[in-house]
């Protein structure tokens, strides 16, 4: 049973980094087999994916994230991070963290649970 | 605004069949074969209902169905249920800088 765990904290400053970390069970991120991504949900709206992760440290950031945007793998933790700096309100979100195959194709099956990120003072 | 089109609402008594549309463009679900849909309640993490355009997961029932036409994918519930009740997002891969890209999401209610 694969499972994916977001951790990092609820409330961010505006102008800091929000740093979150997902850790995996039931599969090895260093297979190589899939995508690790991040996709977030803003309040009361839709799904809008960030970015992934590769086993090997390769990233792919979406277009309008892409300048503060920062993915990283440790496989030896069989754990993936997102970090996103210069956070205003429009970031607050429950971010999720799942795997897929290479664009989502196959569908992102296994989702983490979620984790509220609020951006304020 | 959602880089996919779809209705806000859609409304069906039980037992009734109702389909999702999730509109795009060529370059995503015209253009390739990876449109998925998923369930999403209020509190929880979306639920894969469809992969690759009509792929069912395991575990996912049969009522649920998809389909594509051109720039258009649907998602058909069929026999309606009160557990039907719920937001239904459409996904599609895209051959751009964004390579995934989601549908704004639709209110499925079970009058």
């Amino acid at each position: 049973q694969v499972q994916l765990q977001e951790s990092g904290p609820g409330l961010v400053k505006p102008s800091q980094t929000l740093s979150l970390t997902c850790i995996v069970s039931g599969d090895s991120i260093g297979s190589g087999a899939y995508y690790w991504s991040w996709i977030r949900q803003h309040p009361t709206k839709g799904l809008e994916w960030i970015g992934y992760i590769y086993y090997n440290g390769s990233p792919y950031y979406d277009p309008a994230l892409r300048s503060r945007l920062t993915m990283s793998v440790d496989t030896s933790k069989n754990q993936f991070s997102l970090k996103l700096s210069s956070v205003t309100a429009a970031d607050t979100a429950v971010y999720y963290c799942t795997r897929s195959q290479y664009g989502g194709r196959g569908g992102f099956v296994y989702w983490g649970q979620g984790t509220l990120v609020t951006v304020s003072s | 605004q959602s880089a996919l089109t779809q209705p806000a609402s859609v409304s069906g008594s039980p037992g009734q069949s109702i389909t999702i549309s999730c509109t795009g463009t060529s370059i995503d679900i015209g253009g390739y074969n990876y449109v998925s849909w998923y369930q999403q309640n209020p509190g929880k993490a979306p639920k894969l209902l469809i992969f690759d355009v009509s792929n069912r997961p395991s575990g996912v029932s049969s009522r649920f169905s998809g389909s594509k036409s051109g720039n258009t994918a649907s998602l058909t519930i069929s026999g309606l249920q009160a557990e039907d009740e719920a937001d239904y997002y459409c996904s599609s891969y895209r051959s751009s800088n964004t390579l995934v890209v989601f549908g704004g999401g639709t209110k499925v209610t079970v009058l």
